[in-house]
């Protein structure tokens, strides 16, 4: 079964903290994706990680890829406002099947 | 590059009644998905279309759902006829190919069914 989790589902956390949110995933993948939303809006690209050890940053997030453990890190560094919002990961199986994890709703609070 | 056109935005329905969704991807792109995003809930993938062929539709309802993509360019998603779960966003997505391309989403269509 293609199954993809993410832990934790809510989180709170004060501005200039640090977080790690964990994505698994069922079966053999070499393509993830994070995505950002805000509510009522559409899916934002924000990393895509093509390969074991891949580890892409932009600003305050930075995400990784472990093939072989079937996981994926999206760490937070000094959190601020601007980045509440949910956060999804996205895992390409094989034939292009492409599955969003339950998602990750980010409280910063000031 | 424009990006992937949805519509209508919004759509309200009795529950037993029908409604259809409109999709227009990026030109050119091959790949085209429907998904359905229930609130609090990641997207499900519902059906995922390769030119005008289906690839995968093995979480779409098909009893009550149906989608096509005729010409391999634009593609539509009916629900007959609608139950009150099917309260959700239906995003559409779509990608250059299968490879390492970045996937595109539209704005959604809001449904609700009372």
């Amino acid at each position: 079964e293609l199954k993809v989790e993410q832990n934790p589902l809510f989180l709170s956390m004060q501005e200039g903290k640090n977080y790690t949110i964990y994505c698994n995933y069922s079966t053999t993948s070499d393509r993830l994706y994070w995505y950002r939303q805000d509510p009522g809006k559409s899916l934002e690209s924000l990393f895509v990680l093509l390969s074991n050890g891949a580890v892409k940053q932009e600003g305050r997030l930075m995400a990784s890829l472990d093939t072989k453990a079937r996981l994926s890190t999206l760490h937070i560094t000094a959190a601020v406002h601007d980045l509440s919002a949910t956060y999804f990961c996205a895992v390409v199986f094989t034939g292009n099947q492409f599955y969003f994890g339950t998602g990750t709703s980010l409280t910063v609070i000031p | 590059e424009a990006g992937v056109a949805q519509s209508p935005r919004y759509k309200i329905i009795e529950k037993r009644q029908s409604v259809a969704f409109w999709c227009n991807p990026i030109s050119g792109h091959a790949t085209l998905y429907w998904y359905q995003q229930i609130l609090g809930q990641g997207p499900k993938l519902l059906i995922q279309f390769q030119n005008n062929g289906v690839v995968d539709d093995s979480q779409l309802p098909k009893d009550r759902f149906s989608a096509e993509r005729l010409k391999g360019v634009d593609s539509t998603l009916k629900i007959q006829p609608a139950k009150l779960e099917d309260s959700a966003v239906y995003l559409c997505a779509s990608s250059l190919a299968r490879g390492n391309y970045g996937y595109t989403f539209g704005s959604g269509t809001r449904l609700t069914v009372v």
